[in-house]
This record gives structure tokens, C-alpha cells and sequence, in this order.
């Protein structure tokens, strides 16, 4: 059974600082998305990441993925307010078929 | 804008009725969906993949005399909590990919149940 672990499951961190997700996942995936989900809201497509090496920015975020290590990470730079919300990776193992992390609550402080 | 769509966005329901949730995806065909559970604070859970034009396939666990799943055209999935019950009061999301081969995935925007 496929397990997907995020480390840590709740973040506190204050304006400015850098931190980073991880994501570990059990079996062989080439796969890997992450999200972020406002309270209340659905999933917002954050990255799709399709290869090993893969590595995607958009803003502040970062993304990377080593198949080999089974691991994604999801790096925040210089974190901003608005950057608060729940952050969840998720990995593709049956087409389509998601297994999602536990999810990393981000609280980001003034 | 959003590419999948559903609707209700919040419904409440008396113990022992049922509801119908409705998933749409807008700008493309779908043959396939997705419906996930998740439940407050928690992750997402699959329940089932919705298949046009034959039965949904149900991971386990999942009771499909309760959760009916319907997709009866390429762009449009429902899915019925039948004799609702408290237990089924949750956040129901679906999704969809585009046939691009991008292997993005859109999620709706979710549907809370509450069961009175």
C-alpha cells in the first residue's frame, strides 16, 4: 500500500524566513503534485512535477522531485502572509488515482 | 477560471434523505473522474473513479449502495449520498484531467455536506 508522509504536518514561521516541505513516498511514482487549499476552498494546483530532477518555481515556491529517493520538497522563500494555507503533495500511482500526503498546515506570522 | 465545477457548493439534509452532488467539467471531455472525501483538518481520501458510460469503480472501504456515482455524458459526473446519515456529513471534491498529457489534475470546488 502506497504511504505519503509530509514532514512537518504543522508550520509556524514568521515574514521573511526560507523553509521547506518534504514529502516521502513508499513506492515507485514518476508523479508528483503539490496543492495548497485555503479553509473552506478546494485544491489549487500548485506543480506537477512529471521526471526525476524535475524542479519548478512559481514565486516564492519551489518544487523538486528525486524519484530515486522517493522524495518531493517544497521550498518557501522569504515567506509572505498570504502564503498561509495548507499545503498537500500528492503522487500518481494508478493514473490519476491520487494518494495525498497528510497535508503541512503553513501559519506565516507578520 | 475554474475547469471543473460543481455544484451544490453547501447543502444540508435531514437523516435519511438523499443528495445529489454534481461534477462538471467545463471546457473539455472527461471520460474519467474522480471523487475524493475529506474530512475537517484531514487529507483527501479517493472514493471512487466515476467512468462514462459504465460503472464507477470503488476503492475499498467505500459502499457503493450509498455513494451512487452516475457520468452519464462526457462532462457531467454525479454522485447521490443515499439514507444520509450524520457520519456522511464531509467535503466531497471531484476531479478531472485534461486529454493534453500534461498530467495536471483539476479539482472542483468541493461540496459540503451537513446531515441534520
Amino acid at each position: 500500500e502506497l504511504k505519503v508522509e509530509q514532514n512537518p504536518l504543522f508550520l509556524s514561521m514568521q515574514e521573511g524566513k526560507n523553509y521547506t516541505i518534504y514529502c516521502n513516498y513508499s513506492t515507485t511514482s514518476d508523479r508528483l503534485y503539490w496543492y495548497r487549499q485555503d479553509p473552506g476552498k478546494s485544491l489549487e494546483s500548485l506543480f506537477v512535477l512529471l521526471s526525476n530532477g524535475a524542479v519548478k518555481q512559481e514565486g516564492r515556491l519551489m518544487a523538486s522531485l528525486d524519484t530515486k529517493a522517493r522524495l518531493s520538497t517544497l521550498h518557501i522563500t522569504a515567506a509572505v502572509h498570504d502564503l498561509s494555507a495548507t499545503y498537500f503533495c500528492a503522487v500518481d500511482p494508478r493514473a490519476q488515482k491520487l494518494v495525498f500526503g497528510q497535508g503541512t498546515r503553513l501559519t506565516i506570522n507578520p | 477560471g475554474a475547469v471543473v465545477s460543481q455544484h451544490p457548493s453547501r447543502v444540508i439534509c435531514k437523516s435519511g434523505t438523499s443528495v445529489k452532488i454534481e461534477c462538471r467539467s467545463l471546457d473539455f471531455q472527461a471520460t474519467t473522474m474522480f471523487w475524493y472525501r475529506q474530512f475537517p483538518k484531514k487529507s483527501l481520501m479517493l472514493m471512487a473513479t466515476s467512468n462514462e458510460g459504465s460503472k464507477a469503480t470503488y476503492e475499498q472501504g467505500v459502499e457503493k449502495d450509498k455513494f451512487l456515482i452516475n457520468h452519464a455524458s462526457l462532462t457531467l459526473s454525479t454522485l447521490t449520498v443515499t439514507s444520509a446519515h450524520p457520519e456522511d456529513s464531509s467535503f466531497y471534491i471531484c476531479s478531472a484531467s485534461r486529454p493534453d498529457n500534461t498530467g495536471e489534475l483539476f479539482f472542483g470546488e468541493g461540496s459540503r455536506l451537513t446531515v441534520l
